[in-house]
């Protein structure tokens, strides 16, 4: 059983609009909780990290965590094309820097 | 700075070669790993060292062999590599703790022929 779960994919919006990237996840000890960004070839990129129940907002990124649902979410509000790329949903357990990864979703931003 | 540098960026080695792959951070980190990614998937953890001590091994095969000569260094040692093991091989570091955040370097592309 995936200890990380994401839908794949792919997630279309036109530019400009909100694109919602959701994450769920099993172990209900994980203490942090991050989303990172993967252009196709390149390595994952750190864009938000959250680790306590609410809203944490970062520009045009807001993650929201929801403990006790285990639920982790990403809103990208006026979405570019340069916001197309697979993001992951990235939990850190009781063990402590072992970093678990959902399978990512893909977001395709139309202009 | 946030920078994890991996050498080199891309590699082809054959089956019966030796070679190493290299990072280097200097953010202060004492928590280093690495991860290896097959295409269309996620970043799957292979070791993991803190403070300069191995910690976590999630069942690697032997042919990997990674050592951490320093709090800045971290390589992984290839030998009798299989073609199924060619992909992105990630190293990340983050400090100790589980709320860290951890920083990936740009990676190694690794072909076995």
């Amino acid at each position: 059983q995936k200890e990380v779960e994401q839908n794949s994919g792919p997630l279309s919006v036109p530019e400009g609009a909100i694109a919602s990237l959701n994450c769920t996840y099993s172990d209900r000890v994980s203490q942090s909780f991050f989303w990172y960004r993967q252009y196709s070839g390149k390595s994952p990129e750190l864009i938000m990290s959250i680790y306590s129940n609410g809203d944490k907002e970062d520009g045009r990124f807001t993650a929201q965590l929801n403990k006790a649902s285990q639920y982790v979410s990403l809103l990208i509000r006026d979405s570019q094309p340069s916001d197309s790329a697979t993001y992951l949903c990235a939990v850190n357990g009781n063990a402590g820097n072992m970093l678990t990864f959902g399978g990512g979703t893909r977001l395709m931003v139309k202009p | 700075d946030t920078e994890v540098t991996q050498t080199p960026k891309h590699l082809v080695m054959g089956m019966t070669n030796k070679k190493s792959l290299k990072c280097e951070q200097h953010m202060g980190h004492r928590a280093m790993y690495w991860y290896k990614q097959k295409a269309k998937k996620p970043p799957e953890l292979m070791f993991v060292y803190s403070y300069e001590k191995l910690s976590i091994n999630e069942s690697v095969p032997s042919r990997f062999s990674p050592e951490c000569p320093n709090s800045s260094l971290l390589n992984l040692h290839l030998h009798a590599l299989q073609p199924e093991d060619s992909a992105l091989y990630l190293c990340a570091s983050s400090q100790v703790g589980g709320e860290a955040e951890a920083f990936f370097g740009q990676g190694t592309r690794l072909t076995v022929v």
